[in-house]
């Protein structure tokens, strides 16, 4: 397996352009997660999904969009990048069951895409 | 939601026991403790969690007070390869604090 993998590693935008960070997941986790990580910060959440079709926003969701229309895939979309927005993205996946409350559980953590917004 | 305190950084020596204290003392009944751990600039590592009984497996022991309202991380043999920032989370909602950045030294 290759677990959670993100693309790109690093990425440079002009203030205003748009973008997609991608995410997939090969272990059939049904939820899935993204966040962001200032330096000397913790991890903030900013969107998470628990199951296709459901998204649901954390505690930064303000400039970011998400769908999850697979199961594998849930990326994050920058609007109009800010350079407000310049930090390392994290996307994440987990077993879980959806009948529940969300739960932290056992989460599977992406490398992180590095995004510099100029 | 429940708050966490952590120091900000400890120290440990190599080959010692290091222990991780979390203070979490709002917790609700039904929410568990989970640790994770971030290796300088990857992304972070799942560890431990625990309810209310004590939890030991490969990586770590994780200790929680009868009351719930602390626990501590326990790495039984510190390596250079455990300098990393440690996350204690006491909630469900996905919220990962600073944690505390332990340097383990020769």
């Amino acid at each position: 397996n290759a677990g959670v993998t993100q693309t790109p590693k690093f990425q440079v935008l002009k203030t205003g352009q748009s973008m997609t960070l991608q995410c997939a997941q090969d272990m059939n986790h049904e939820y899935m997660s993204w966040y962001r990580q200032d330096p000397g910060m913790g991890l903030r959440l900013i969107h998470y999904s628990v199951g296709a079709g459901i998204t649901d926003q954390g505690e930064v969701p303000n400039g970011y969009n998400v769908s999850r229309s697979t199961t594998e895939d849930f990326p994050l979309r920058l609007l109009s990048a800010a350079p407000s927005q310049t930090s390392v993205y994290f996307c994440a996946s987990w077993e879980g069951d959806a009948r529940l409350p969300v739960k932290t559980y056992e989460q599977y953590f992406g490398p992180g895409t590095r995004l510099t917004v100029t | 939601d429940a708050k966490t305190t952590q120091p900000t950084s400890m120290d440990c020596a190599e080959g010692r026991a290091a222990n991780l204290p979390c203070n979490h003392s709002t917790i609700s009944g039904n929410e568990y403790v989970y640790w994770y751990r971030q290796i300088h600039s990857q992304g972070p590592q799942y560890i431990i969690h625990g309810l209310k009984n004590n939890e030991t497996n490969e990586m770590a022991s994780l200790i929680i007070t009868e009351d719930r309202k602390s626990s501590t991380l326990i790495l039984p043999h510190a390596t250079l390869r455990d300098t990393a920032v440690y996350y204690c989370i006491a909630t469900d909602k996905l919220i990962f604090g600073t944690g505390t950045r332990l340097q383990v030294f020769p």
